[in-house]
């Protein structure tokens, strides 16, 4: 079975420190993979996806970067955090079979 | 523009009354549906998904939604609320494709009464 790994859970941080956040899946193959960020009322804002390795987009302009090393590697970074980084970061993997995502558990960032 | 939108930011019902939370999206042409449940500092787990024919689709945990193309809703509905029941639920909307990229509403929190 297919089963998402997201490391790590929380997280505290120095405004301008570096930043990298990392996921896998395991159990499957050329897996559809996102990055989303979730702000309190803001519901869930996608940052990056990546349909294969080093294909990644960018939704929105920031301080972020992402890279995919591996098939099944996603990995969110940034050079020097702010403030606003702060929040709620998911990654999730889907499949041309499946459509909707599995997501990880989460990791809660913060930038003090 | 394609959006999702769910109106009720918060909802607080006692245990054992049944449950509606409201979905509407805007979609180009007719989108696959989702509703996903996330507990507190937790990733989200999928509920129910619509993609085509009965437009009534059943879920994990009790849960169902109705598919309604005229008003561009896609409900979630159970019809006895547990008290683990309490958490944030989300509304989302996509076409599969490449991409396969999902529009999610900004959530629903549920709260459950003894």
């Amino acid at each position: 079975s297919q089963t998402i790994h997201q490391w790590p859970a929380t997280l505290v941080q120095p405004v301008g420190s570096p930043l990298s956040l990392e996921c896998t899946v395991e159990g499957t193959s050329n897996p559809n993979l996102y990055w989303y960020r979730q702000a309190a009322g803001r519901g869930l804002q996608l940052l990056f996806y990546s349909v294969g390795i080093g294909q990644i987009s960018s939704e929105v302009p920031q301080n972020l970067s992402a890279s995919r090393p591996q098939d099944r590697q996603f990995i969110l970074s940034s050079k020097k955090l702010l403030l606003s980084d702060s929040g709620f970061y998911l990654c999730a993997w889907s499949s041309g079979t499946t459509y909707g995502y599995t997501f990880g558990s989460g990791t809660r960032l913060t930038v003090v | 523009a394609q959006s999702v939108t769910q109106p009720d930011i918060h909802i607080t019902v006692s245990e054992g009354a049944s449950l509606e939370l409201r979905c509407n999206y805007s979609y180009g042409a007719t989108p696959y549906l989702f509703w996903y449940v996330q507990s507190p500092g937790q990733g989200l787990q999928l509920l129910l998904k619509y993609f085509s024919g009965d437009t009534l689709v059943q879920g994990i945990k009790g849960f169902e939604a109705e598919f309604k193309r005229s008003q561009s809703s896609f409900n979630l509905r159970k019809p006895s609320v547990h008290w683990s029941d309490a958490a944030e639920y989300f509304c989302a909307v996509g076409r599969g494709g490449a991409t396969n990229k999902l529009i999610f509403g900004t959530g629903t929190l549920l709260a459950v009464q003894p």
